[in-house]
């Protein structure tokens, strides 16, 4: 099974730009990869901040932003607040076979 | 609004079954394609599987740990996905969430979440 890899953490200042990464085992990420990015915070159930690289849901802050960047799967965020210090998780997919990274907690101080 | 609910969690012993259930409100439940994620306590998250809707197959699809010993059902009559867990060991212990992409349509499975449903599994 592939390994998805992620920062284990992050710390951001408020205001600050952050980029959390997701590789893969099996070689670059790709937009066939279908990443999603979750969000959760502690003790909350996760939700979902963005599907297909980089598509937001209508209750993703605009702040947040995905794409794909030197190979592997990115989530941008820019002008960090202190409501967004969480677990960030991303996911890929290999032909149908869905695989969750680590996480990265993400840290606003 | 959408909303899924799981239900069923609870302590069970090394070998035994369980069937968690998930109620579904706010879409179109007979199109949806609807799935389970697990987290082990402190841990991250964890595909568990899926169920395509009847209308495309309602076919299952699960992950290599719980393959062969979990399926999904799915009641469009009812609005409701179980999943029924057998031969359970205790790395199956976690919180266990129902998600669905609700009226996204077939492929998506992962657009919203329940609040989880806790399974112990200890002797």
């Amino acid at each position: 099974q592939a390994v998805v890899t992620q920062e284990p953490s992050l710390t951001v200042s408020p205001g600050g730009t952050v980029t959390l990464t997701c590789g893969s085992s099996t070689g670059a990420v790709t937009s066939r990869h279908y990443p999603y990015w979750f969000q959760q915070r502690p003790d909350q159930a996760p939700r979902t901040l963005i599907y297909d690289t980089a598509n937001k849901h209508s209750w993703t802050p605009a702040r947040f932003s995905g794409s794909l960047l030197g190979g592997k799967a990115a989530l941008t965020l820019s002008g960090a607040q202190p409501e967004d210090e969480a677990e960030y998780y991303c996911l890929l997919s290999y032909s149908g076979a869905w695989v969750f990274g680590g996480g990265t907690k993400l840290t606003v101080l | 609004e959408v909303q899924l609910v799981e239900s069923g969690g609870g302590l069970v012993k090394p070998g035994g079954s369980l069937r968690l259930s998930c109620a579904a409100s706010g879409f179109t439940f007979n199109n949806a394609w609807m799935g389970w994620v697990r987290q082990a306590p402190g841990k991250g998250l964890e595909w568990v599987g899926r169920i395509k809707s009847e209308t495309d197959g309602g076919t299952t699809d699960f992950a290599a740990p719980v393959k062969g010993r979990f399926t999904i059902s799915r009641d469009d009559s009812k609005n409701m996905m179980y999943l029924h867990m057998n031969s359970l060991k205790t790395e199956d212990t976690g919180v266990y969430y129902c998600t669905t992409g609700g009226n996204w349509g077939r492929y998506r499975v992962l657009d919203y979440w329940g609040q989880g449903a806790l399974v112990t599994v200890s002797s």
